[in-house]
Protein backbone atom coordinates (compact mmCIF):
# COMPACT_ATOMS: atom_id res chain seq x y z
CA UNK A 1 0.00 0.00 0.00
CA UNK A 2 1.60 3.27 -1.18
CA UNK A 3 1.66 6.21 1.09
CA UNK A 4 3.11 9.62 -0.06
CA UNK A 5 3.96 11.87 3.00
CA UNK A 6 4.87 16.00 1.67
CA UNK A 7 6.93 18.56 3.46
CA UNK A 8 6.03 21.15 5.57
CA UNK A 9 4.51 24.41 5.12
CA UNK A 10 5.98 26.99 3.16
CA UNK A 11 6.02 31.03 3.68
CA UNK A 12 7.14 32.97 0.35
CA UNK A 13 7.66 36.14 -0.89
CA UNK A 14 6.22 37.33 -4.37
CA UNK A 15 8.86 36.47 -7.33
CA UNK A 16 10.48 34.08 -4.76
CA UNK A 17 10.37 30.10 -5.72
CA UNK A 18 9.27 27.04 -3.45
CA UNK A 19 10.07 23.73 -4.11
CA UNK A 20 8.10 20.87 -1.98
CA UNK A 21 8.60 17.10 -2.00
CA UNK A 22 6.74 14.17 -1.73
CA UNK A 23 7.88 10.90 -0.85
CA UNK A 24 6.33 7.43 -1.66
CA UNK A 25 6.89 4.12 0.89
CA UNK A 26 5.48 0.73 0.47
CA UNK A 27 5.46 0.78 -3.31
CA UNK A 28 8.75 1.42 -6.36
CA UNK A 29 8.40 4.77 -8.48
CA UNK A 30 9.24 2.11 -11.41
CA UNK A 31 5.81 0.79 -10.97
CA UNK A 32 3.26 4.43 -11.37
CA UNK A 33 3.56 7.86 -11.88
CA UNK A 34 2.91 10.71 -9.68
CA UNK A 35 0.83 14.32 -10.52
CA UNK A 36 0.71 17.46 -8.50
CA UNK A 37 -2.81 19.08 -7.89
CA UNK A 38 -3.60 22.23 -5.94
CA UNK A 39 -5.99 23.85 -4.50
CA UNK A 40 -6.52 27.59 -3.75
CA UNK A 41 -8.46 28.81 -0.70
CA UNK A 42 -12.36 27.57 -0.51
CA UNK A 43 -11.49 26.53 -4.44
CA UNK A 44 -11.70 23.88 -6.17
CA UNK A 45 -8.74 21.02 -7.38
CA UNK A 46 -7.02 21.83 -10.20
CA UNK A 47 -4.31 19.56 -12.11
CA UNK A 48 -0.52 21.35 -12.81
CA UNK A 49 1.36 18.54 -14.13
CA UNK A 50 2.92 14.91 -13.53
CA UNK A 51 5.93 12.98 -14.36
CA UNK A 52 6.57 9.24 -15.09
CA UNK A 53 10.08 8.25 -13.15
CA UNK A 54 10.82 5.20 -15.06
CA UNK A 55 11.23 7.40 -18.03
CA UNK A 56 12.26 10.34 -16.40
CA UNK A 57 9.62 12.31 -18.82
CA UNK A 58 7.36 15.01 -17.26
CA UNK A 59 4.23 17.05 -18.80
CA UNK A 60 2.27 19.62 -17.43
CA UNK A 61 -1.07 22.04 -17.88
CA UNK A 62 -0.66 24.72 -20.19
CA UNK A 63 -0.85 27.19 -17.46
CA UNK A 64 1.88 25.96 -15.67
CA UNK A 65 4.12 25.80 -18.50
CA UNK A 66 7.51 27.75 -18.20
CA UNK A 67 6.87 28.25 -14.30
CA UNK A 68 6.99 24.77 -12.88
CA UNK A 69 9.33 21.83 -13.18
CA UNK A 70 8.59 18.47 -11.88
CA UNK A 71 11.27 16.02 -10.89
CA UNK A 72 11.80 12.96 -9.14
CA UNK A 73 14.72 11.28 -7.51
CA UNK A 74 14.40 7.38 -7.55
CA UNK A 75 16.84 6.57 -5.51
CA UNK A 76 14.52 8.07 -2.50
CA UNK A 77 11.07 7.28 -3.94
CA UNK A 78 10.75 11.28 -3.76
CA UNK A 79 8.64 13.81 -6.24
CA UNK A 80 9.27 17.08 -6.32
CA UNK A 81 7.27 20.54 -7.49
CA UNK A 82 9.35 23.34 -8.04
CA UNK A 83 7.40 26.81 -9.16
CA UNK A 84 8.98 30.21 -9.43
CA UNK A 85 7.93 33.77 -9.86
CA UNK A 86 5.43 33.20 -6.92
CA UNK A 87 2.64 35.23 -6.69
CA UNK A 88 -0.25 36.06 -4.32
CA UNK A 89 -2.78 33.61 -6.32
CA UNK A 90 -0.45 30.94 -5.89
CA UNK A 91 -1.09 30.79 -2.63
CA UNK A 92 -2.61 27.18 -1.90
CA UNK A 93 -2.68 23.69 -1.05
CA UNK A 94 -0.61 21.65 -3.01
CA UNK A 95 -1.39 17.94 -3.44
CA UNK A 96 1.11 15.33 -4.71
CA UNK A 97 -0.60 11.87 -5.59
CA UNK A 98 -0.12 8.15 -7.33
CA UNK A 99 -1.18 7.31 -10.98
CA UNK A 100 -1.01 3.61 -11.34
CA UNK A 101 -0.47 3.50 -14.53
CA UNK A 102 2.39 5.14 -16.44
CA UNK A 103 0.64 8.02 -17.63
CA UNK A 104 1.08 11.77 -16.45
CA UNK A 105 -2.68 12.06 -15.36
CA UNK A 106 -5.42 9.52 -14.62
CA UNK A 107 -7.75 8.51 -11.67
CA UNK A 108 -5.69 9.54 -8.53
CA UNK A 109 -5.05 7.58 -5.24
CA UNK A 110 -4.00 7.99 -3.17
CA UNK A 111 -3.19 11.57 -2.40
CA UNK A 112 -0.11 12.95 -0.40
CA UNK A 113 -1.41 14.94 2.85
CA UNK A 114 -1.02 18.33 1.08
CA UNK A 115 1.27 21.48 1.91
CA UNK A 116 0.25 24.85 2.20
CA UNK A 117 2.25 27.23 0.21
CA UNK A 118 1.27 31.14 1.30
CA UNK A 119 2.71 33.43 -0.27
CA UNK A 120 2.55 37.03 0.73
CA UNK A 121 4.70 40.01 1.01
CA UNK B 1 -10.19 21.48 -22.70
CA UNK B 2 -13.63 20.14 -21.42
CA UNK B 3 -15.79 21.44 -18.91
CA UNK B 4 -17.28 19.73 -16.21
CA UNK B 5 -20.32 21.21 -14.44
CA UNK B 6 -21.66 19.24 -11.14
CA UNK B 7 -24.74 19.74 -9.85
CA UNK B 8 -26.43 20.96 -7.34
CA UNK B 9 -23.75 23.32 -6.03
CA UNK B 10 -25.08 22.23 -2.69
CA UNK B 11 -27.46 19.70 -1.51
CA UNK B 12 -28.93 19.49 1.89
CA UNK B 13 -30.36 15.89 3.35
CA UNK B 14 -30.60 13.97 6.39
CA UNK B 15 -29.06 11.05 7.45
CA UNK B 16 -30.91 7.35 5.74
CA UNK B 17 -31.88 9.51 2.74
CA UNK B 18 -30.62 8.98 -0.93
CA UNK B 19 -28.23 11.33 -2.43
CA UNK B 20 -27.67 11.98 -6.33
CA UNK B 21 -25.27 13.83 -7.75
CA UNK B 22 -24.51 15.08 -11.28
CA UNK B 23 -21.53 15.47 -13.31
CA UNK B 24 -22.01 16.79 -16.73
CA UNK B 25 -19.24 17.23 -19.65
CA UNK B 26 -18.96 19.55 -22.10
CA UNK B 27 -17.80 16.84 -24.64
CA UNK B 28 -18.09 13.09 -24.61
CA UNK B 29 -15.67 11.82 -21.81
CA UNK B 30 -12.94 8.85 -23.64
CA UNK B 31 -13.70 5.81 -22.21
CA UNK B 32 -15.77 6.88 -19.70
CA UNK B 33 -12.41 7.92 -17.99
CA UNK B 34 -14.27 9.73 -15.01
CA UNK B 35 -13.64 9.62 -11.63
CA UNK B 36 -15.19 10.61 -7.74
CA UNK B 37 -13.61 12.25 -5.05
CA UNK B 38 -14.95 12.84 -1.63
CA UNK B 39 -13.23 16.08 0.76
CA UNK B 40 -13.59 16.38 4.12
CA UNK B 41 -12.53 19.92 5.20
CA UNK B 42 -8.74 19.64 6.01
CA UNK B 43 -8.20 16.36 4.37
CA UNK B 44 -7.19 15.71 0.87
CA UNK B 45 -9.41 14.14 -1.72
CA UNK B 46 -10.22 10.51 -1.19
CA UNK B 47 -10.85 8.46 -4.11
CA UNK B 48 -14.79 6.97 -4.14
CA UNK B 49 -15.10 6.14 -7.84
CA UNK B 50 -13.01 5.41 -10.82
CA UNK B 51 -13.98 4.56 -14.39
CA UNK B 52 -17.44 6.08 -14.00
CA UNK B 53 -18.83 2.98 -11.94
CA UNK B 54 -15.96 1.19 -10.50
CA UNK B 55 -15.73 0.99 -6.47
CA UNK B 56 -12.66 2.26 -5.14
CA UNK B 57 -10.69 -0.14 -2.48
CA UNK B 58 -12.49 0.03 0.85
CA UNK B 59 -15.12 1.71 -0.30
CA UNK B 60 -18.59 1.42 0.87
CA UNK B 61 -21.17 -0.53 -1.43
CA UNK B 62 -23.51 2.58 -0.78
CA UNK B 63 -21.73 4.54 -2.65
CA UNK B 64 -22.71 3.91 -6.57
CA UNK B 65 -21.61 5.78 -9.65
CA UNK B 66 -22.90 5.44 -13.31
CA UNK B 67 -23.22 7.04 -16.53
CA UNK B 68 -21.80 7.78 -19.66
CA UNK B 69 -20.80 9.76 -22.81
CA UNK B 70 -21.43 13.32 -20.92
CA UNK B 71 -24.22 12.15 -18.40
CA UNK B 72 -22.34 10.94 -15.22
CA UNK B 73 -24.40 10.25 -11.90
CA UNK B 74 -22.72 9.61 -8.12
CA UNK B 75 -26.01 8.24 -6.06
CA UNK B 76 -24.81 7.48 -1.99
CA UNK B 77 -28.01 5.07 -1.40
CA UNK B 78 -28.22 5.46 2.51
CA UNK B 79 -26.31 8.48 3.58
CA UNK B 80 -24.28 8.01 6.82
CA UNK B 81 -23.45 10.95 9.25
CA UNK B 82 -19.55 10.61 8.21
CA UNK B 83 -20.53 11.07 4.37
CA UNK B 84 -21.46 14.54 4.37
CA UNK B 85 -18.74 16.70 2.37
CA UNK B 86 -18.09 17.94 -1.02
CA UNK B 87 -17.49 15.98 -3.98
CA UNK B 88 -15.60 16.47 -7.42
CA UNK B 89 -15.74 14.68 -10.53
CA UNK B 90 -12.87 14.42 -12.62
CA UNK B 91 -12.19 13.30 -16.20
CA UNK B 92 -8.93 11.97 -17.04
CA UNK B 93 -9.18 10.53 -21.08
CA UNK B 94 -7.93 13.59 -21.93
CA UNK B 95 -5.76 16.54 -20.99
CA UNK B 96 -5.19 18.09 -18.74
CA UNK B 97 -7.23 15.76 -16.59
CA UNK B 98 -9.95 18.45 -15.56
CA UNK B 99 -12.27 18.50 -11.98
CA UNK B 100 -15.70 19.76 -11.90
CA UNK B 101 -16.25 22.74 -9.42
CA UNK B 102 -17.63 20.27 -6.71
CA UNK B 103 -20.72 19.48 -5.04
CA UNK B 104 -21.45 20.45 -1.40
CA UNK B 105 -23.46 17.74 -0.02
CA UNK B 106 -24.43 19.43 4.30
CA UNK B 107 -26.70 18.06 7.01
CA UNK B 108 -29.90 19.52 6.68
Amino acid sequence: QVQLVQSGAEVKKPGSSVKVSCKASGGTFRDFAISWVRQAPGQGLEWMGGIIPIFGTSNYAQKFQGRVTITADESTNTAYLEMSSLRSDDTAVYYCAKVSVLRYFDWFDPWGQGTLVTVSA
Amino acid sequence: EIVLTQSPGTLSLSPGERATLSCRASQSVISNYLAWYQQKPGQAPRLLIYDASTRATGIPDRFSGSGSGTDFTLTISRLEPEDFAVFYCQEYGSSPGTFGQGTKLDIK
